[in-house]
């Protein structure tokens, strides 16, 4: 069972680089969310995307962006990294919680990214 | 603005039992959560309470108080491999999940 799969796993980057982190759910769940995992600051949210074909900002958008084009595939791109995005990135999906289920996130493995 | 606080570490012995609280300001609420994370992990989700009272489950039980604005996980005879963080997270009206910072659980021999 694969469940929600990201890559890679870790990644140094130079700063100015560009980077996608990968993310693929076998769930056919409808929502899907990007978060950021930083020391004493718990999970925050990059972006979300409820169904294929739309997404939404969260809490700290700045830098990054995201696509949607089917149900299944989440990327995250940083298209010009700077060293305040080092941080343990966190891909997770849910059944839609506003379609009378609990909104339950399953979380992907995670993806360490450094900038230098 | 919207907020969740629980403590930032507790320590707690093998054996014993530890009550780890979560208050919470939310714009609406559709639910509460509790996620396990084992240092260098994914966190798994514990629980859920969506309406006042204890939901038990095995050695751990969650409870709310809409009211109060207050939950709290309860584990019970701890084991070495409960050391983790415990994250509380709320869903506000908009379906959004507002997190806490996490309460990272120390278990002594």
């Amino acid at each position: 069972t694969a469940g929600i799969t990201q890559a890679p796993t870790s990644q140094i980057l130079a700063a100015g680089r560009s980077m996608t982190l990968r993310c693929t759910q076998d769930m056919r769940h409808n929502a899907m969310y990007w978060y950021r995992q930083d020391l004493g600051l718990g999970l925050r949210l990059i972006h979300y995307s409820n169904t294929a074909g739309t997404t939404g900002k969260g809490e700290v958008p700045d830098g990054y962006s995201v696509s949607r084009a089917n149900t299944d595939d989440f990327p995250l791109t940083l298209a010009s990294a700077v060293p305040s995005q080092t941080s343990v990135y966190f891909c997770a999906s849910s059944d839609s919680p506003d379609r009378g289920n609990t909104g339950e996130l399953f979380f992907g493995e995670g993806s360490r990214l450094t900038v230098l | 603005g919207q907020n969740i606080d629980q403590p930032t570490e507790m320590t707690a012995t093998e054996g014993a039992i530890v009550q780890i609280n979560c208050t919470y300001q939310t714009s609406g609420f559709n639910g509460l959560f509790w996620y396990q994370q084992h240092a260098g992990e994914a966190p798994t989700f514990l629980s859920y309470n969506v309406l006042d009272g204890l939901e038990e489950k095995g050695r751990f039980s969650s409870f709310l108080s809409r009211s109060k604005g207050y939950s709290y996980l309860l584990l019970k005879e701890l084991q070495m491999k409960d050391s983790a963080s415990y994250l509380c997270a709320v869903m506000d009206s908009n379906y959004q999940l507002i997190w806490g910072a996490g309460t990272k659980l120390i278990i002594k021999p």
